[in-house]
């Protein structure tokens, strides 16, 4: 039973497409996060949202967007793919968002912009 | 700029023996650290987490120690089993919400 599950797992797109990424959480937590791991490994936040209230958006595009229609969901849309998008995507949720709450990672969306 | 660094992007240990993976971090407003453990193709799991009010946090056969003057941190598995082999990522956030920064990863491999 997967607490954080997104989907697609692996996605392959041409530049210029515009893609989602869907994330559910099942731990009845109240913040979830998107995270991206590049090709130098750098794991790095870009969102995170608190009962669907944006709280941190750290130097993203607006080229992203993310969207929480409830507390269980955050689905990241991605307009105008750029080949230097292509990494891996990880959706995650914690409790409050307060230091000190565990954050609880998704299986990670592969995603290769060609 | 990377306020949470690995300097070591891989370690081989021998099985039984004791792994140490070193973090080292910029920010001094850092007050909660963390350390998560990554297998191939699945997200990075809690593993244990030390607040800047300790020098040490032990659970099992995983300890974080703190050293807050040299703004270092460690983590030590004792003793290593083949299972421990994974990516483990040093983390560490500031006090209220949650901006995680995390460090780029130290792959260990535990040689049975």
């Amino acid at each position: 039973d997967t607490a954080v599950s997104q989907t697609p797992k692996y996605l392959v797109t041409q530049m210029g497409n515009d893609k989602s990424i869907k994330c559910e959480q099942n731990l009845g937590h109240d913040t979830m996060y998107w995270y991206k791991q590049d090709s130098k490994k750098f794991l790095k936040i870009m969102f995170s949202y608190n009962n669907k209230e944006l709280i941190i958006n750290e130097t993203v595009p607006n080229r992203f967007s993310p969207k929480s229609p409830d507390k269980a969901h955050l689905n990241l849309h991605i307009n105008s793919l750029e080949l230097g998008d292509s990494a891996v995507y990880f959706c995650a949720s914690s409790q409050d968002g307060f230091s000190g709450n565990t954050i609880y990672f998704g299986e990670g969306s592969w995603l290769t912009v060609v | 700029d990377q306020q949470v660094k690995q300097n070591s992007p891989s370690l081989s240990v021998q099985e039984g023996r004791i792994s140490i993976l070193n973090c080292d971090y910029t920010n001094s407003m850092f007050d909660y650290f963390l350390w998560y453990k990554k297998y191939p193709a699945e997200g990075p799991t809690f593993l244990i987490s030390i607040s800047s009010i300790k020098d040490k946090n032990e659970d099992g056969r995983f300890t974080v120690f703190l050293n807050k003057s040299a703004k270092h941190l460690s983590l030590h598995i004792v003793p290593s089993q083949p299972g421990d082999s994974a990516v483990y990522f040093c983390a560490a956030s500031v006090g209220g919400y949650q901006k995680v920064t995390f460090g780029t990863g130290t792959k260990l491999q535990v040689i049975p």
